[in-house]
């Protein structure tokens, strides 16, 4: 099973949609989770952290389900700007800092 | 956010000669970088950690001797790649951090074409 799956779309929505992704991961010991984004041929960029509490940034919002062990990225009112690769990442809270990149979910927003 | 540099951000190179990849954190100190390869369509593969001051650690399956890193500063991390063949051709990303925090910033990637 890999450390983290998920689904690699592309989800196709038209611009104004809501759209939720999720993320699985098999380490029960991870204990810091991020969505990136990545732009196609680029970095990636830090979206947001997640928090077990839930987050929300703007119209995006991030939940943490450690006993189901996925995260999820919700967003809201979708513009084209937000066509991109969205990744599920996570990492150990001890001294190595690795971080684990699931291979990415790719969304085309269409006007 | 933090800003991190890669020289060069694109090259190609004969089957056999070595390449090397600069990686710069700009404007804080990073005691601890990150390199990482990227093959189509695929995830962010962690190749190694790198060090300030010591010997890099590297992920199983990867070759010390082909990718050689070293950390000789707090602002400076290098890849060479050693011997390049084809199959070496790949998206090369750096991350750096800042010391006592997790997040980390992403250079803007070194696209290596071996021919």
């Amino acid at each position: 099973r890999k450390e983290v799956e998920q689904d690699p779309g592309p989800f196709n929505v038209p611009e104004g949609a809501t759209v939720a992704f999720n993320c699985t991961y098999s380490n029960s010991a991870s204990q810091s989770f991020f969505w990136y984004r990545q732009d196609c041929r680029k970095e990636p960029k830090l979206l947001m952290s997640v928090y077990s509490s839930g987050n929300e940034d703007g119209r995006f919002t991030a939940q943490l389900n450690r006993a189901s062990q996925y995260i999820s990225l919700l967003i809201r009112d979708s513009k084209l700007s937000d066509s991109a690769t969205y990744l599920c990442v996570f990492g150990w809270m001890d001294s190595s800092y690795k971080l684990i990149f699931g291979s990415g979910t790719r969304l085309l927003v269409r006007p | 956010g933090a800003v991190v540099s890669q020289h060069p951000s694109r090259v190609i190179c004969k089957s056999g000669t070595s390449v090397k990849i600069e990686c710069r954190s700009l404007d804080f100190q990073a005691t601890t970088m990150f390199w990482y390869r990227q093959f189509p369509k695929k995830s962010l593969m962690l190749m190694a950690t790198s060090n300030e001051g010591s010997k890099a650690t590297y992920e199983q399956g990867v070759e010390k001797d082909k990718f050689l890193i070293n950390h000789a500063s707090l602002t400076l991390s290098t890849l060479t790649v050693t011997s390049a063949h084809p199959e070496d051709s790949s998206f090369y990303i750096c991350s750096a951090k800042r010391t006592n925090s997790y997040e980390q910033y992403f250079g803007p990637g070194t696209r290596l074409t071996v021919t």
